[in-house]
């Protein structure tokens, strides 16, 4: 069965430092992979995805992730936080052969802070 | 172009009564999912619908029950509801291999 695990429930850090967050996947198969972020009382907006390709996405507002199939990985990061950037985020993995269309199983998110 | 809406926003219940949760999926989409998020928890997948017909489920019982319409409009139906039902219900919508797009939720409380 499939699982996704990120290890920090929380993370603070100060507006304009850098941040990674970690998350680590247990999947059969080649993964698809997904970072996803919410605000309070709102939906889950996609930040970035991995089908296959290139080990190093791009995503909106600035966020990039790394695949690492040896470390079973995708950590997100972002060279300078902005304080808009507080909310939660989840890493997810798809299963099936149309990856982003099927099942998505996530992590249980961590909350990130900004300190201005 | 409209993305993917869910009514209601929030809704009261008291135990044993019936629900029934909708969602509009976002335009030219064709895949609706639906996932229970309880407080504190990432969401979990329920079930996906697609050509009308149920394609996948998680791990949820008999008393959570779906439909999909012509339209690609889709109902989440849950019966005999208990207290841990209490979370906050998403409905995301793809297409074919494409990530999926997910709504603001409905919050339903179980009283």
């Amino acid at each position: 069965a499939q699982s996704v695990t990120q290890p920090d429930i929380h993370i603070t850090v100060s507006e304009g430092a850098s941040l990674e967050l970690r998350c680590n996947y247990s999947y059969g198969a080649t993964p698809y992979l997904f970072w996803y972020v919410q605000s309070p009382g709102q939906g889950l907006q996609l930040l970035l995805k991995y089908f296959s390709g290139d080990t190093l996405v791009q995503g909106i507002k600035g966020f990039e992730a790394e695949f690492k199939r040896s470390q079973s990985s995708f950590n997100l990061r972002k060279p300078s936080v902005h304080w808009s950037d507080a909310a939660e985020y989840f890493c997810a993995v798809g299963s099936g052969v149309t990856g982003g269309g099927n099942k998505l199983t996530f992590g249980t998110g961590t909350q990130l802070k900004v300190e201005l | 172009d409209a993305g993917v809406t869910q009514s209601p926003t929030h809704l009261i219940k008291t135990r044993g009564q019936q629900v029934t949760l909708r969602c509009s999926p976002k335009s030219g989409h064709d895949t609706v999912s639906w996932y229970q998020q309880a407080l504190g928890q990432g969401p979990q997948f329920i079930f996906q619908y697609y050509e009308e017909e149920e394609r996948q489920r998680g791990n949820f019982p008999d008393r959570f029950s779906g439909h999909q319409f012509p339209n690609y409009s889709s109902e989440l139906n849950v019966n005999a509801l208990l207290l841990g039902d209490s979370a906050l219900y998403l409905c995301a919508s793809s297409l074919r291999d494409q990530p999926q797009h997910f709504g603001d939720g409905t919050r339903l409380s179980i009283l």
